[in-house]
């Protein structure tokens, strides 16, 4: 049972485009998605989290848009610089666990000069 | 900043063989994690360790597999006999407490089994 959708499963984008990337989710118990970056050779590192009660997080360039009704949530970066290319995974976590994140398929970011 | 650190950074064992996959979380946390990652995959949830004991565990996470924290500052999944399958990155994380939702993961173990 895949617990987490998430797509595309790589994008390209241009220095300064705006990368969109979206999660689906089925658990309805999930009360916390965190978003991972990870790059090559590197453990994943938390980038943004965002709990069901907030429809939107903003970090600097960095945006989470949460539908609770859709059980969907997407991750956006603007101005997308060529550092951030990377593989970004989104997770979920159950109110009812220990704190185990069931992640997504991950999106390869390349950001292209 | 203080990180999560795992060793060694690659393991090449034969299949059959026993491994120690080892990591110091941050000091002064209280959750343990390990998760794996097949080349190409997502992330898999292994198992949760709390209070000295295994609080959560996934399907994946069979008779072969065992956790333990033999001190205060280690934390080590062993694998008792190898399969060609078990090949993987290994990743232990590492969260503060209750009022702290952010696992921080370290570099990894990339397990080869031939």
């Amino acid at each position: 049972q895949q617990q987490v959708k998430q797509s595309p499963q790589s994008l390209i984008v241009q220095k300064g485009g705006i990368s969109i990337i979206n999660c689906a989710y089925e658990n309805t118990a999930f009360d916390y998605f965190p978003w991972y970056q990870q790059f090559p050779g590197k453990g994943p590192a938390l980038l943004i989290a965002i709990r069901p009660d907030v429809s939107e997080k903003k970090e600097g360039r960095f945006t989470i848009s949460f539908n609770k009704s859709a059980k969907q949530f997407s991750l956006h970066i603007m101005d997308s610089q060529p550092g951030d290319s990377a593989t970004y995974f989104c997770a979920g976590r159950a109110t009812d666990s220990w704190g185990k994140l069931q992640f997504g398929a991950g999106t390869q970011v390349v950001v292209t000069p | 900043e203080p990180e999560v650190t795992q060793t060694p950074s690659h393991q090449v064992t034969q299949m059959g063989q026993e491994v120690i996959l080892r990591c110091v979380p941050i000091s002064n946390h209280l959750y343990f994690y390990w998760y794996r990652q097949i080349l190409g995959q997502k992330v898999e949830f292994l198992v949760s360790f709390y209070n000295n004991e295994i609080s959560e565990k996934s399907e994946i996470f069979d008779d072969q597999f065992s956790v333990e924290r033999p001190d205060g500052s280690n934390f080590t999944l062993k694998i008792r006999s190898t399969k060609l399958e078990d090949s993987a990155m290994y990743f232990c994380a590492s969260r503060p407490g209750d009022l702290t939702d952010t696992q921080y993961f370290g570099p990894g173990t990339r397990l080869t089994v031939l």
